[in-house]
């Protein structure tokens, strides 16, 4: 199984700062990896896709980078609505695996 | 527009069994592969099971293989999860959700349903 790691458990930010959320894999997944974000009460969302293709619909100012074993999703400017969990996936290997999630919250 | 209602939650003892279902629509449902995803109360994400378009294919998560089984009826554009020998453990939201890519075998999850509760309690 390829275990995911999210760094850090939280971040806190205050709107228009910079947000770096960072993931590895265990073993390399290639470009097959994802974001999703989280809001209470609600289902994920996905983000990115193959590592660095916004979903439709999301903002530009979320971008992910990344290949093989180290991803990151930057969010350029936060905006009081992005403030949620974020998590990160792979989907090279079955099983499926996430990460534990990254909290962004209001500092 | 593209939808995926889940149903069949509910509190059950364990040892019991039930069978969850997802309601898709607005999508051509026969082409895409799958998934359920499970989420306990205050924790992350953890993959259950997928199948492919055709059921040709089907992955189980260590935790729930031999115990779930995921099925689909494509002529009623619906997706199952049938849930036998429930442990405390399996106490969560679960979520249906879809591939992105129809027919390729790597995807990520691009629409989700809200989710059901399911309680295993004495």
């Amino acid at each position: 199984e390829v275990m995911m790691t999210q760094s850090p458990a939280t971040l806190s930010g205050s709107p228009g700062e910079r947000a770096t959320l960072s993931c590895r894999a265990s073993q390399s997944v290639s470009s097959n990896f994802a974001w999703y974000q989280q809001k209470p009460g609600q289902a994920p969302r996905l983000l990115i896709y193959y590592a660095s293709t916004r979903a439709t619909g999301i903002p530009a100012r979320f971008s992910g980078s990344g290949s093989g074993t180290e991803f990151t999703l930057t969010i350029s400017s936060l905006q009081s609505e992005d403030f949620a969990i974020y998590y990160c996936q792979q989907y090279n290997n079955w099983p499926r695996t996430f990460g534990q999630g990254t909290k962004v919250e209001i500092k | 527009q593209v939808q995926l209602v889940e149903s069949g939650g509910g509190v059950v003892q364990p040892g019991g069994s039930l069978r969850l279902a997802c309601a898709a629509s607005g999508f051509t449902f026969s082409t895409y592969g799958m998934h359920w995803v499970r989420q306990a109360p205050g924790k992350g994400l953890e993959w259950v099971a997928f199948t492919r378009y055709d059921e040709s294919n089907k992955y189980y998560a260590d935790s729930v293989k031999g115990r779930f089984t995921i099925s689909r009826d494509n002529s009623k554009n619906t997706l199952y999860l049938q849930m036998n020998s429930l442990r405390a453990e399996d106490t969560a939201v679960y979520f249906c959700t879809k591939d992105y890519y129809g027919s390729g075998t790597y995807s990520a999850f691009d629409v989700w349903g809200q989710g059901t509760m399911v309680t295993v309690s004495s």
